[in-house]
């Protein structure tokens, strides 16, 4: 069974902190990792892409792969009132499906994030 | 370049009524997908289309069908609407096919639909 597991939150944090934001996934041979945010009443916009362990860095956000750990993360450095929105996790597990299912995504339920004033 | 569109943004039928959501991608994009969104349950996918003429079931099938109209295309039909698909609708499109290019899981969503079922 696929999954992509997240806490719910909500995870409140001070502005100008930082917001660190988990998921575990469950198929090892997943090699495409992305962090989606959502607003309230809007859909969801792809804000990182991760494919190889490590780091990746792009302006205020950070996402960490782990593959031996199955796990991605997403840092926000100097959270931002505005930063306030779930942040899905996605992951390709392509290892899972063959052919025109290749491509699909498995979205964990989302992390809500509150950054206070 | 608009992106994905998604027409209509709102709608409320009642039960046993049908309609289709619309959904176009002007990003050249051969796959596409219909996710519905409910509180506590997350994403979930229902049609998709991996390229132009196919279309394949997801998780959650039952009570819509689909039709990959063209490339840029892909309308989501629900022939006798229930209360349980009270739902946002999402569409969704990616690159992907031959090439190995990194972004071609990478999705790009439309705006939504909004459906109520009375």
């Amino acid at each position: 069974q696929k999954e992509v597991e997240q806490n719910s939150g909500p995870l409140s944090v001070p502005e100008g902190a930082i917001a660190s934001l988990n998921c575990t996934y469950s198929d090892r041979g997943s090699q495409s990792f992305f962090w989606y945010r959502q607003y309230s009443g809007k859909s969801p916009e792809l804000i990182m892409s991760i494919y190889s362990n490590g780091d990746k860095e792009d302006g205020r956000f950070t996402a960490q792969l782990n593959k031996a750990s199955q796990y991605v993360s997403l840092l926000i450095r100097d959270s931002q009132p505005s930063d306030s929105a779930t942040y899905l996790c996605a992951v390709n597990m392509g290892g899972q499906y063959s052919g025109a299912g290749s491509y699909q995504l498995t979205f964990g339920k989302g992390t809500k994030l509150s950054v206070i004033p | 370049n608009a992106g994905v569109t998604q027409t209509p943004k709102f709608q409320v039928l009642k039960t046993g009524q049908s309609m289709t959501l619309q959904c176009a991608q002007d990003m050249n994009h051969n796959s596409m997908y219909w996710y519905r969104q409910d509180p506590g349950m997350g994403l979930r996918l229902i049609y998709y289309s991996a390229s132009e003429g196919t279309t394949d079931k997801g998780e959650v099938p039952n009570g819509y069908n689909v039709s990959r109209l063209n490339k840029r295309e892909f309308s989501l039909r629900l022939e006798s609407a229930a209360p349980s698909q009270t739902s946002v609708y999402f569409c969704a499109s990616s690159r992907s096919g031959t090439g190995g290019y990194t972004n071609s899981y990478e999705q790009y969503f439309g705006p939504g639909t909004r459906l109520t079922v009375t």
